[in-house]
């Protein structure tokens, strides 16, 4: 089906570190979604956005949604040891807002 | 709890047994989707219910898998005569909004969703 790239594929830093991941598509989406899964949980939602070109930041986390609205990326600052988990992108693809999602970075941080 | 409750958390079922998978949304939530998620890949898109309608069910990979959501609440994601490839963690979303109307951009809420191990 169709999917998100995303990468990088997994990333090993140290704790205080930045991270930046991203996502592309070869499709134009109106809506991009950054979720956090941690092992044997659901994903939860850190960042919506839904306008091309718009920079939201949510605490320590920083999206923003690419200007031809194929791609967008997620930054974390001074990371810290919680932020190990499972980042995914997603889309909101069709009129019942079901969503494709990439595959995932993979975020281990060493204290 | 106010989150999407999901259960059992984890079935094991022999090869052609079938299976009954459980989502309790949040209350009063229109939109109920249902997610499949292999391991080490992203969740793929199964089916979505609108209250008591499933208005998609495009992702349901065979005629082996239903799902229902007979009162516009609960949903049961029915998987029978289940093979080896079904197992994956089943997972349940819920939203306040629905389509593209009122509400359309609110977030989908996950459950923790169900381990399938098909032996």
């Amino acid at each position: 089906g169709q999917q998100l790239n995303q990468s990088p594929q997994s990333m090993f830093i140290q704790e205080g570190e930045d991270v930046s991941m991203n996502c592309t598509s070869s499709s134009i989406f109106n809506t991009w979604l950054w979720y956090k899964q941690d092992p044997g949980e659901g994903p939860v939602l850190l960042i919506a956005l839904y306008k091309a070109g718009e920079l939201t930041s949510n605490g320590r986390l920083t999206a923003q949604f690419g200007i031809t609205r194929k791609d967008s990326f997620l930054n974390i600052s001074a990371s810290i040891p919680s932020d190990v988990g499972i980042y995914f992108c997603a889309v909101n693809a069709g009129n019942n807002r079901k969503l494709i999602w990439g595959l995932g970075t993979s975020l281990a941080v060493n204290p | 709890g106010a989150g999407v409750s999901q259960s059992p958390r984890y079935k094991v079922a022999k090869r052609g047994q079938d299976v009954a998978l459980r989502c309790d949304p949040i209350s009063g939530h229109v939109s109920l989707f249902w997610y499949q998620q292999a391991l080490g890949q992203g969740p793929e898109f199964l089916t979505y219910f609108q209250n008591e309608a499933q208005l998609d069910k495009s992702g349901l990979p065979s005629d082996r898998f239903f799902a229902e959501r007979p009162e516009g609440s609960v949903s049961t994601l029915k998987i029978q005569r289940t093979q080896q490839e079904d197992s994956a963690v089943y997972l349940c979303a819920s939203s306040f909004g629905s389509g593209t109307g009122v509400g359309s951009n609110q977030p989908q809420h996950f459950g923790d969703g169900t381990r399938l191990s098909i032996l």
